[in-house]
């Protein structure tokens, strides 16, 4: 049971480029997040989504756009990639009901925007 | 607006010791707190989770939590090299809140052998 999976792991872009970051998860579980985590900042959540079809904003929404037409898929994309987005991103989903239930963590994927 | 304070660190304790760590937070509708624990280059993962007045034990890890003083802390007894990590806190809204939750930026532990 893989859980939560994220890919690529590893990313390499240049400045303008469009970049997908893809997340899936096999519990089924209704809540799914997006976070980045950078030195100094901590975790400061991109978007989330209650369920297939609901997502919304957090706290760093901008130059980033999410959708969700399956339960268990969670794309996260960078339309043009800027310097400032480099940086480690982590899905995440929330086992319950609400968005403050526990959270998993997937493995992260790591981006570098030259 | 949510406020989660920790101690950056690095706090260091040598081998054995007990590992105190503390996490204060400004919005007085929390009402349970989840510790989770970060490696390096690795996700975070949940270690505890408490939600009523008072100490929560689990193995070597003891969660403290104070709500009149808006205080959570973590100990960790006879500290490990392998506890060696950053821990971070994460309040939980009472009702469940709107957004998610909100972590604090972590304290970076390192236990020396």
């Amino acid at each position: 049971d893989a859980g939560i999976t994220q890919s690529p792991r590893y990313k390499i872009t240049e400045t303008g480029r469009q970049v997908t970051l893809m997340c899936h998860q096999t519990w089924s579980h209704s809540y799914m997040f997006w976070y980045r985590q950078d030195l100094g900042h901590g975790l400061r959540l991109i978007y989330y989504s209650a369920a297939a079809d609901i997502t919304d904003k957090g706290e760093v929404p901008d130059g980033y756009v999410v959708s969700r037409s399956k339960t268990e898929n969670f794309p996260l994309t960078l339309e043009s990639a800027t310097r400032s987005q480099t940086s480690v991103y982590f899905c995440a989903t929330a086992r319950g009901a609400t968005s403050t239930d526990t959270q998993y963590f997937g493995p992260g994927t790591r981006l570098t925007v030259l | 607006q949510k406020e989660v304070e920790q101690n950056s660190g690095p706090l260091s304790v040598p081998e054995g010791a007990i590992a105190s760590l503390n996490c204060t937070y400004s919005d007085r509708g929390s009402q349970s707190f989840f510790w989770y624990r970060q490696y390096s280059g690795k996700s975070p993962e949940l270690i505890m989770f408490i939600y009523s007045n008072g100490d929560k034990e689990d193995g070597r890890f003891t969660a403290q939590l104070n709500k009149a003083s808006q205080y959570v802390s973590l100990l960790i007894r006879d500290s490990q090299p392998s506890d060696s990590a950053t821990y971070l806190c994460a309040p939980r809204l009472g009702g469940g809140g709107a957004d998610g939750l909100t972590f604090g930026k972590g304290t970076h532990l390192i236990i020396q052998p």
